[in-house]
């Protein structure tokens, strides 16, 4: 489809170890934002993506958290030495920039289960 | 620092009654968006209100914005139970960043 995708779906890894999210865009939009949801709550807001800009990194927890986009397409979420509190859904969205009449589109989501 | 409350947090309801969920913010916007999620899924999005006294209509959703009172709500017509799902309002506060402000959700359970 067409949709934002997001890799892996799923992923359990132990305490202390690094991972690295994927997230896919839809095809022409410049903008792309990553969210954590964790259990039960709304979603907070983490990194932003504009173009070729200084991306607005304003919501990432720590120096644990960072992240890439090369140009429009695909970012990476990176978290080194997870911790027990990282658990949650890390969701991406995109939309089209400079046209606020269009909502973010969501991707499925990461599932992140630290042990 | 902007702040979206949501309330109720949790409805349950039955079948062919109406209600109301109001979503409240603290800072001025006339950007606001609401998206539904289904358990284990990700977020649907329902409305892009744009401009104060907005209304959006889908079915028996039908949403709205007071900018002034920096209040929107989503009004439920006639619940059927393929409406249970949680429901997010979020409000865009402009500017360069445009990322958005989410509410807590409000968890809405349709009775038989």
């Amino acid at each position: 489809g067409a949709g934002v995708s997001q890799s892996p779906s799923n992923k359990v890894t132990e305490k202390g170890k690094d991972v690295e999210l994927r997230c896919d865009p839809i095809s022409g939009h410049t903008a792309l934002y990553w969210y954590r949801q964790r259990l039960g709550q709304g979603l907070e807001f983490l990194i932003y993506f504009q173009g070729n800009s200084a991306p607005d990194k304003s919501g990432l927890p720590s120096d644990r958290f960072s992240a890439e986009r090369t140009g429009e397409s695909v970012s990476t979420l990176t978290i080194q030495r997870t911790q027990q509190e990282d658990s949650a859904v890390y969701l991406c969205a995109s939309s089209l920039y400079r046209i606020s009449n269009q909502p973010q589109h969501f991707g499925d989501g990461t599932r992140l289960s630290i042990l | 620092e902007l702040k979206v409350e949501q309330n109720p947090l949790f409805l349950s309801m039955q079948e062919g009654k109406n209600y109301t969920i109001y979503c409240n913010y603290s800072t001025t916007s006339d950007r606001l968006y609401w998206y539904r999620q289904d358990p284990g899924k990700s977020l649907e999005s329902l409305f892009v209100l744009l401009s104060n006294g907005a209304v959006k209509q889908e079915g028996r959703l039908m949403a709205s914005l007071d900018t002034k009172a920096r209040l929107s709500t989503l009004h439920i017509t006639a619940a059927v139970h393929d409406l249970s799902a949680t429901y997010f309002c979020a409000v865009d506060i402009g500017g360069s960043a445009r990322q958005l402000t989410f509410g807590s959700g409000t968890q809405l359970t349709v009775l038989p």
